[in-house]
């Protein structure tokens, strides 16, 4: 089974400054790693995806993924925040082969942007 | 654009009166996904069809049932609403890439129960 652990349920940053969200996975398989968001009274729009391609990822709105395998991370980056970055961001795991069209996703992180 | 759509984007319904929602795509996705997401949770996986077959979470409970009449609808229903089934619902749809699904979710529908 594989699982998803985000460190932080609420990240707050100063415009300008840099987006770090953590993203742990446990997988017995090769994963594929996606991160999410979220606005207000919305739908989920994916940012970006790992699909065991290039470990660097690069994404819409600016941000960028490394998928680590020595540490199971998949950590999402922004260098500079801009106030529209402000909402909930999930990132979410799923396995090669298989069952891999479910997927399953961490707790969430708050992104909140200040001025 | 092709796209996910779900109708209607807020719903109220009283305690124990059916209601139910809808999604359709014009993406031509094999598999619909129907997601409950509670106020500062994760989305919580209720059933997917693949095609035409139903695959049901062990927890989703009898009250939530669903239908796919055919590729680009598919409905969810919801027998006898609880207070705590008021939350945000959300459609999503995939089709197999190279060896993974990419998930495309709709705008959602946030179900109140009075």
């Amino acid at each position: 089974a594989q699982s998803v652990t985000q460190l932080g349920s609420h990240v707050s940053v100063s415009e300008g400054a840099l987006v770090l969200l953590r993203c742990n996975y446990s997988s017995s398989v090769p994963p594929y790693l996606f991160w999410y968001v979220q606005y207000p009274n919305q739908g989920l729009q994916l940012l970006l995806k790992y699909t065991s391609a290039a470990t660097l990822v690069k994404g819409i709105n600016g941000f960028e993924a490394e998928f680590k395998k020595s540490e199971t991370s998949f950590h999402l980056t922004k260098p500079s925040a801009h106030m529209s970055d402000a909402a909930e961001y999930f990132c979410a795991v799923s396995l090669s082969g298989g069952s891999n069209y479910k997927l399953t996703f961490g707790k969430g992180t708050l992104l909140t942007v200040n001025p | 654009d092709a796209m996910v759509i779900q109708n209607p984007r807020y719903q109220v319904t009283q305690f124990g009166k059916p209601v139910t929602l809808s999604c359709s795509q014009t993406l031509n996705h094999n598999v619909m996904y129907w997601y409950q997401q509670k106020s500062s949770q994760a989305p919580k996986l209720l059933f997917h069809y693949y095609d035409k077959d139903f695959n049901n979470e062990a927890d989703t409970p009898d009250n939530f049932q669903s239908r796919r009449p055919n590729t680009s609808f598919c409905f969810l229903d919801i027998r006898s609403p609880g207070l705590g089934d008021a939350a945000m619902y959300l459609c999503a749809t995939s089709s197999p890439g190279v060896g993974y699904y990419e998930q495309y979710f709709g705008p959602g529908t946030r179900l109140t129960v009075t």
